[in-house]
C-alpha cells in the first residue's frame, strides 16, 4: 500500500544552521512522482517541487536542496542556511501512476514536519 | 494570477446545518479535488473530478458531496454537518493526472458546534 512517512513531528532551529526534513515513501508502483509542499503559518500551500521516480539527479534551487535515493525510498529536503522565513509546516507527498483502485493523481499526503527557525 | 480560488475563507456552522464550499479555478485544468486537513495530519482526499460531469469519491466522502457542471466550477457541499467535519478544507486543480503538480486554494476554516 503506498504510505508517506516523516518521521519528524517538530524540528527547532536557530536561524542559518542547515536543516533537513526526512521523507520515506512506501508505494508498489514502479513509475511515481514524489513532491514537497510548505505551509506557511498563513495556512496556504505552496508547491516546491516535483520529482518523478526515473530521475534520481539531486535537485537544488537555492537555498533547497532535495535528495532521491530510491535504494532507501527516500526524497528528503534541505534548507541550507535556514531563516525565520523558512518557518512553516512542511509536507511530503507521493503520486502514483498506476491507479490501483484509488484516485486518479492523487497525493498520498505525509503528516508533515513543523519547522521553526529562531532568530 | 487568481489560480484556484475558494470562498468562504471561515465559517461556523451549527450542528445538522448544511452549506457549500464554492471553488473555482482559472487555469483550464481539467482534475480539481477537496482535501480536509484534520490537526496534525496530512490532508485527505474527499471527492475529485476528472471533467466536467464526472466526478468520484477519494478516501473520506461521508457527510459530503460535489458536482462538476463547469470545468472551471467544483462545489463541495456538506450536509446535516456534524462536529467531526470541523477541519480545514482545500480545493486542488492539475491540468491532467498522475504526477502533474497539484495547486492548491487558500483554505475554508470550518468550525461545527
Amino acid at each position: 500500500a503506498q504510505k508517506v512517512t516523516q518521521a519528524q513531528t517538530e524540528i527547532s532551529v536557530v536561524e542559518k544552521e542547515d536543516v533537513t526534513l526526512d521523507c520515506v515513501y512506501e508505494t508498489r508502483d514502479t513509475t511515481y512522482y514524489l513532491f514537497w509542499y510548505k505551509q506557511p503559518p498563513s495556512g496556504e500551500l505552496v508547491f516546491l517541487i516535483r520529482r518523478n521516480s526515473f530521475d534520481e539527479q539531486n535537485e537544488i534551487s537555492g537555498r533547497y536542496s532535495w535528495n532521491f535515493q530510491k535504494s532507501t525510498s527516500s526524497f528528503n529536503f534541505t534548507i541550507t542556511a535556514s531563516q525565520v522565513v523558512d518557518s512553516a509546516v512542511y509536507f511530503c507527498a507521493l503520486s502514483e501512476a498506476a491507479n490501483y483502485g484509488g484516485s486518479q493523481g492523487n497525493l498520498i499526503f505525509g503528516k508533515g514536519t513543523k519547522l521553526s527557525v529562531k532568530p | 494570477n487568481a489560480g484556484v480560488t475558494q470562498t468562504p475563507k471561515f465559517r461556523i456552522l451549527k450542528i445538522g446545518q448544511s452549506m457549500t464550499l464554492q471553488c473555482t479555478q482559472d487555469m483550464n485544468h481539467n482534475y480539481m479535488y477537496w482535501y480536509r486537513q484534520d490537526p496534525g495530519m496530512g490532508l485527505k482526499l474527499i471527492y475529485y473530478s476528472v471533467g466536467a460531469g464526472i466526478t468520484d469519491k477519494g478516501e473520506v466522502p461521508n457527510g459530503y458531496n460535489v458536482s462538476r457542471s463547469t470545468t472551471e466550477d467544483f462545489p463541495l457541499r456538506l450536509e446535516l454537518a456534524a462536529p467531526s467535519q470541523t477541519s480545514v478544507y482545500f480545493c486542488a486543480s492539475s491540468y491532467g493526472g498522475p504526477g502533474n503538480t497539484i495547486y492548491f486554494g487558500e483554505g475554508s476554516w470550518l468550525t461545527v458546534v
